[in-house]
């Protein structure tokens, strides 16, 4: 069936790059999407990329995206404390549901 | 604000109560979901609703019971529940369950539930 995988924890300094990364299994999703979860909130929609495309990016987040090998990245330039949370990759296999990965928490260090 | 709105955030209850979540949203969304978030799996899709009509049931118990009288408003009733029923229950909604529109889900901040 579906899965999508991601590593559970990731520290970093403040100022330092972040890089999250994601594999899945299913290539039928037309986008991929990273959530974030702050303490005590829902998730929020960080970005998502296009299954056509190999990078976005948005301010400090670049998406990569290797589709040959159902990876998916996401890397946060400049870490800040505001930046600690809980990273949730995604997918919508064509005709189903989203399929959430268990999520990687970042915590930044000062 | 998201635009998906869950009341209320906190719910403390006991195993003989009956309580219900209300989940609302005016995005113009069709389709809306129930999710469990807890320790022991982080995200576990319950209900799904496509315009008021459930089409999905992931297995879950009947001590929770899902009610969707129009495509802006979810509610999930409980009743009898057990205390490893304590989670996080987050709604979202999405334009349809097809995937067409703007991608993605919209979530709310969730209802923290204790189960005493």
């Amino acid at each position: 069936g579906e899965d999508v995988e991601q590593s559970l924890f990731l520290s970093v300094r403040e100022g330092d790059s972040s890089v999250i990364n994601c594999t899945y299994t299913d290539s039928s999703s037309t986008y991929l999407y990273w959530y974030k979860q702050e303490p005590g909130a829902g998730l929020q929609l960080l970005t998502y990329i296009f299954s056509n495309m190999d990078m976005k990016q948005d301010q400090r987040l670049t998406v990569l995206l290797n589709k040959k090998d159902k990876h998916l990245s996401l890397r946060i330039a400049d870490t800040q404390t505001g930046d600690s949370a809980i990273y949730f990759c995604a997918e919508i296999p064509y005709g189903q549901n989203f399929v959430f990965g268990p999520g990687t928490r970042l915590s930044v260090l000062p | 604000e998201t635009g998906v709105t869950q009341t209320p955030r906190h719910l403390v209850m006991g195993m003989t109560n009956k309580k219900s979540l209300k989940c609302e949203q005016h995005l113009g969304h069709n389709a809306m979901y129930w999710y469990k978030q807890s320790a022991k799996k982080p995200l576990e899709l319950m209900f799904v609703y496509n315009f008021k009509e459930q089409t999905e049931n992931n297995s879950v118990p009947s001590r929770f019971s899902p009610e969707c009288p129009n495509s802006s408003h979810l509610f999930l009733h409980l009743h009898t529940l057990q205390p490893e029923d304590s989670a996080l229950y987050l709604c979202a909604s999405s334009q349809t369950t097809s995937g067409t529109g703007r991608p993605g889900y919209t979530f709310g901040s969730g209802t923290r539930l204790t189960v005493v």
